[in-house]
């Protein structure tokens, strides 16, 4: 069965520096999305990605983050410069035409 | 109270006994759906149920619908250990061409042998 990829599983990283977490979804998707979860805290909704443009971004996406669709199959989230605040598990998802999303394992960044 | 509330927060129950989880939303949708989280892993879609639909079933799962309450439960029968785990309500709103979730908090289950 196809799935959402993620790599890496676990990010470390010094604050102030630039990470990108990448994402393979599902090969005939066409909707991507990134969301964050806080440890403890709700699942939150940062962005999503359609027709290689952003439709529909929260306010924790301000100008740190940026996505790309860089070649057919990646979809990539970078953070140019993190904050300790940073710290979570990053969620891709991705979905057909308003079908239900299906999600990658996660990548948990550590901003240290 | 937040966007996708969910009620208990914590459920703890014995193996075969049902579980019951509610959850509250605000919004207008166009589905509802519920994912399961096991510690600090990656999430699980389990069932969706469309705006229009009261009530839906999957294997040991039933889901209902009440959207003059904007209100769903989650009905898990005959649990298992395995089903420990959290769950979430999350509601689903279609804008600008694609689909934005709201999760709630969650449930967290804890099913004992």
């Amino acid at each position: 069965e196809p799935e959402v990829t993620q790599t890496p599983s676990h990010q470390v990283t010094q604050m102030g520096q630039e990470v990108i977490l990448r994402c393979v979804p599902i090969s005939n998707h066409l909707y991507f999305y990134w969301y964050r979860q806080i440890l403890g805290q709700k699942v939150e909704f940062l962005v999503s990605f359609y027709n290689n443009e952003i439709s529909e971004k929260s306010e924790i996406f301000d100008d740190q983050f940026s996505v790309e669709r860089p070649d057919g199959s990646n979809f990539t989230l970078k953070i140019r410069s993190t904050k300790l605040e940073d710290s979570a598990m990053y969620f891709c998802a991705s979905s057909g035409d308003y079908n239900e999303q299906f999600f990658g394992p996660g990548t948990r960044l550590t901003v240290l | 109270s937040q966007q996708g509330e969910e009620d208990p927060q914590a459920l703890s129950i014995q193996e075969g006994e049902n579980a019951t989880m509610n959850c509250s939303y605000k919004t207008s949708i166009n589905n509802l759906q519920w994912y399961r989280q096991n510690s600090g892993r990656g999430l699980v879609h389990l069932i969706l149920i469309r705006s229009n639909e009261r009530e839906k079933h999957s294997g040991r799962l039933r889901v209902t619908l009440d959207t003059s309450k904007k209100s769903s439960s989650l009905l898990i029968t005959a649990s298992r250990a395995a089903d420990t785990a959290s769950y979430f309500c999350v509601s689903v709103r279609t804008q600008g061409g694609s689909e934005k979730l709201v999760f709630g908090k969650g449930t967290k289950l804890t099913v004992n042998p």
